[in-house]
């Protein structure tokens, strides 16, 4: 079955910086891309860009670039959220996510159909 | 950028039919997804496409599109429906996906 494993909560200084993993099992990693998703503490879902597992090419959404790095290990199935000087408001549960994408144009299709659980990453003094 | 407004709760009794909507601009020539996200949990795929259902989802799960709205409907709601739902779309004005603001569906 599909699993989506990611590391342990987090706690890191203002300034530090954090590496989540995302260990994929249950199907051919390099066939699926892997999304990367925020939730800040009691808000929505932010999606933070994707990396294709195939080419290792990232693509990051507004508010993403910068600081915020995309990385794969395919010989372990894995996929990194590296996050750099880190902020308080940085403080969110980031999940890692397979998607689905198919069509073209207007009818094109994106979602996401296995998610990971979750890593709480808090960023305080 | 491409905005999807969702009502920020939605309060049903069980056994009743809750409604969930998700507006957005021409959302007619989208494909909508949505997910159920319960505390402390990852979001859970329960509608893609507009309307299918992935495997396991109960059939009282059910997507639609009229106009500028999709609507996630659940029939005959139990206790363990309350959760957060979220709508999604891709946005191909800038390649990238768009997630509503959620709507926290309680059981009274």
């Amino acid at each position: 079955q599909v699993q989506l494993v990611q590391s342990g909560s987090e706690l890191k200084k203002p300034g530090a910086s954090v590496k989540v993993s995302c260990k994929a099992s249950g199907y051919t990693f390099t066939t699926y891309a892997i999304n990367w998703v925020r939730q800040a503490p009691g808000q929505g879902l932010e999606s933070m860009g994707w990396i294709n597992t195939n080419t290792g090419n990232p693509t990051y959404a507004q508010g993403f670039t910068g600081r915020f790095v995309f990385s794969l290990d395919t010989s372990v199935s894995t996929a990194y959220l590296q996050i750099s000087s880190l902020e308080a408001e940085d403080t969110a549960v980031y999940y890692c996510a397979r998607d689905i994408r198919y069509g073209s144009g207007t009818y094109f299709k994106y979602y996401f159909d296995y998610w990971g659980q979750g890593t709480l990453v808090t960023v305080s003094s | 950028s491409y905005v999807l407004t969702q009502p920020p709760s939605v309060s049903v009794a069980p056994g009743q039919t809750a409604r969930i909507t998700c507006g957005g601009n021409n959302i007619g020539s989208k494909s909508v997804h949505w997910y159920q996200q319960k505390p402390g949990q990852a979001p859970v795929l329960v509608v893609y496409d507009d309307s299918d259902r992935p495997s396991g989802i109960p059939e009282r799960f059910s997507g639609s599109k009229s106009g500028n709205t999709a609507t996630l409907t659940i029939s005959r709601v139990e206790a363990g429906d309350e959760a957060d739902y979220y709508c999604q779309v891709w946005d191909s004005s800038n390649d990238h996906v768009v997630f509503g603001g959620g709507t926290k569906l309680t059981v009274v």
